[in-house]
């Protein structure tokens, strides 16, 4: 089961690009890379997923090495609304590893 | 689109009393998810269900916690008799297939507290 690894939480001013990174060393060969978004009262929200290289979409960016054994969310000119939790998980596409979520990493952003 | 429904939205009991949360997936999903998620912590998965069938409950504390899916479709989890520890929050998530490549849609959950 690949665990993940995240920092417990991360401060950031308006405006600036934000990057989290999650370490996954264990990580197989049909495993996708797969991050939420979790407000206050809510559940969790899909944000991104990749495989490799780099995914790209309207709200954010995934960059993952080579080796795959990390990677990092990418959140451009973060604002105030962007204060949540963001979680790494770690799964492959056929089911066959229960998609576990860590303690994630809270992330406040500073006016 | 129409989101993950669940009922009710909080919920306080007393130890020992019996709860149902009931959950309603997006039209079509054929997976469905039941998640806990303490306070600080991040979901823990207690059961997935394939249409009516339970694909993966490892995780489910069967002495107390129960779930079923009729028809393929609404989900409840019950739990029978509560202890102060199962206060969480219940997620209920859905998805097309069982490892989407556009992820789970969650609902906003059920807040249990036990007292």
């Amino acid at each position: 089961l690949a665990k993940t690894t995240q920092p417990i939480s991360m401060d950031s001013y308006e405006g600036q690009e934000v990057n989290i990174t999650c370490s996954h060393n264990n990580i197989a060969t049909n495993d996708y890379i797969t991050w939420y978004q979790q407000f206050p009262s809510q559940g969790p929200r899909f944000i991104i997923q990749g495989y490799k290289t780099k995914v790209t979409n309207e709200v954010a960016s995934l960059f993952i090495p080579a080796d795959r054994k990390s990677s990092t969310l990418s959140l451009p000119r973060v604002s105030l609304s962007d204060t949540a939790v963001y979680y790494c998980l770690v799964g492959d596409n056929f089911g066959n590893e229960k998609l576990t979520f860590g303690t994630g990493t809270r992330l406040t952003i500073i006016p | 689109e129409a989101g993950v429904a669940q009922s009710p939205r909080y919920k306080i009991i007393e130890k020992r009393q019996s709860v149902a949360f009931w959950c309603n997936p997006i039209s079509g999903h054929a997976t469905l998810y039941w998640y806990q998620q303490i306070l600080g912590q991040g979901p823990k998965l207690l059961i997935q269900f394939q249409n009516n069938g339970v694909v993966d409950d490892s995780q489910l504390p069967k002495d107390r916690f129960s779930a079923e899916r009729l028809k393929g479709v609404d989900s409840t989890l019950k739990i029978q008799p509560a202890k102060l520890e199962d206060s969480a929050v219940y997620l209920c998530a859905s998805s097309l297939v069982a490892f989407p490549a556009r992820g789970y849609t969650f609902g906003s959950g059920t807040r249990l507290t036990v007292v």
